[in-house]
């Protein structure tokens, strides 16, 4: 089944404490990316990919890191998570940015105290 | 302004009526637009790409208006599972292709 799996679906954890949420797809997408939901905020983009090895900064990434060096993977690191980083976080990916509509993870609802 | 914008609602429709929603976006160089359906606390799913033309699946139409600068979704003999927050999104001209995304409308459909 064609999916992108986001681990873990809950997590909640302390400030400072490094976190990693994981994000991989089956799909051979060239595009993937990582968003934050907020109330009244909608969606966020955090980081993005347009391929292996490269990434770029979408609107909200302080505070935020992310790695490609697999096609299929795309984990979101918080090396110290403060508790403004308590979201609803989903990864997507597409087989291109912009044109192809995107395929998102069933979300990581992250609690930072 | 922003550059995607929709109307939160909550719309409260009872069951069968139509129901249509715009979402007006800024950047007239934009060139794909989607509207995706998201329940509670879940991920968004696509519901339709949007064509020049106007398309249809099902009880679904989906139009863009280019010169006004607005897509629109109608949901026709609304149904209780039609009950869902509806976000828009449209990509910007830049290189980059980012998608815009409107922060949802809210449709309640009421027995």
């Amino acid at each position: 089944e064609a999916q992108v799996t986001q681990n873990p679906r809950y997590l909640i954890t302390v400030t400072g404490k490094k976190l990693t949420v994981t994000c991989s797809q089956n799909m051979n997408h060239e595009y993937m990316s990582w968003y934050r939901q907020d109330p009244g905020l909608g969606l966020r983009q955090i980081y993005y990919s347009m391929n292996v090895e490269v990434t770029d900064k979408g609107d909200v990434p302080e505070g935020y890191k992310v790695s490609r060096k697999e096609k299929r993977n795309f984990p979101l690191i918080l090396e110290s998570p403060s508790p403004n980083q308590t979201s609803l976080y989903f990864c997507a990916s597409s087989p291109l940015q912009g044109s192809s509509p995107l395929h998102f993870g069933n979300g990581t609802r992250l609690t930072v105290t | 302004r922003k550059e995607v914008e929709q109307d939160p609602g909550p719309f409260n429709v009872p069951e069968g009526a139509t129901v249509a929603f715009n979402c007006t976006y800024s950047n007239s160089a934009s060139q794909s637009f989607f509207w995706y359906r998201q329940d509670c606390r879940k991920e968004p799913k696509l519901l339709m790409s949007v064509y020049s033309s106007g398309n249809e699946d099902g009880r679904f139409t989906a139009q863009l208006n280019r010169a006004s600068q607005y897509i629109s979704l109608l949901i026709r003999d609304s149904k209780l599972s039609d009950s869902a927050t509806y976000l828009c999104a449209v990509t910007n001209a830049g290189n980059n292709r980012k998608l815009i995304w409107g922060l949802g409308t809210s449709l309640a459909v009421n027995p």
